[in-house]
């Protein structure tokens, strides 16, 4: 069973520029939701999607946009990257409506992003 | 004032030791409580989860949630080398599957 994977696992970009991370969920889940995670801090929301709509959004600029596609993959875009978005960028995903496990994310490994 | 507070570290033990790790919240509206250990390099795995104030056993991790202090502590009973990584808390008030992540403490177990 294929846990949540994500590519690119490392890439590094110059400010200004644009990028386009991609998740694919683990196997029976439709929910995606992407964090940032700075260097010695906890993940921070960003974003999450449900039914390839925007469902909830955290604390983060307009430059920060996603989709998510029919076979409940997702993509996160940066716009105009700054230095301060260097940082881990984690999928996790979830199964909507189940219940007890509120909150039990499965976690990607990650794409680290450094913005020179 | 953070809504979750979790002391950085890092806590250095000797293999076999019982480890405390804790982290205290503001929103007491939080009712869904989590630990993730997080290794270097990959991403959080879920560890313990834990509704409403209580206990809960898992092999050697212990969790602990005292919401009328509004403090979580996770114990880990013989520790491990492989114990080593960063463990993070998190917590939600129910409903959103967001939940809210403190920094992490890294731990680190010495043979």
């Amino acid at each position: 069973d294929a846990g949540v994977t994500q590519s690119p696992t490392h890439l590094i970009k110059t400010r200004g520029q644009q990028v386009t991370l991609r998740c694919s969920p683990k196997s029976g889940h439709d929910t995606v939701s992407w964090y940032q995670q700075a260097l010695g801090q906890g993940p921070q929301f960003i974003f999450q999607y449900y039914e390839e709509e925007e469902r909830q959004r955290g604390n983060f600029p307009d430059r920060f946009s996603g989709h998510q596609f029919p076979n409940y993959s997702s993509e996160l875009n940066v716009n105009a990257l700054l230095l301060g978005d260097s940082a881990l960028y984690l999928c996790a995903s979830s199964l909507a409506g189940r219940g007890s496990n509120t909150g039990e994310l499965f976690f990607g490994e990650g794409s680290r992003l450094t913005v020179l | 004032q953070k809504e979750v507070e979790q002391d950085p570290g890092p806590l250095s033990v000797p293999e076999g030791a019982i480890v405390s790790l804790n982290c205290t919240y503001s929103n007491s509206a939080f009712q869904y409580f989590m630990w993730y250990r997080q290794y270097s390099r990959k991403g959080p795995e879920l560890l313990m989860y834990t509704y409403s104030s209580g206990n809960k056993e898992d092999g050697r991790f212990t969790a602990q949630v005292d919401k009328s202090s509004k403090y979580i502590s996770l114990f880990i009973r013989d520790s491990q080398p492989s114990d080593s990584a960063t463990y993070l808390c998190a917590m939600e008030s129910g409903g959103s599957y967001i939940p809210t992540f403190g920094r992490g403490t890294s731990l680190i177990v010495h043979p």
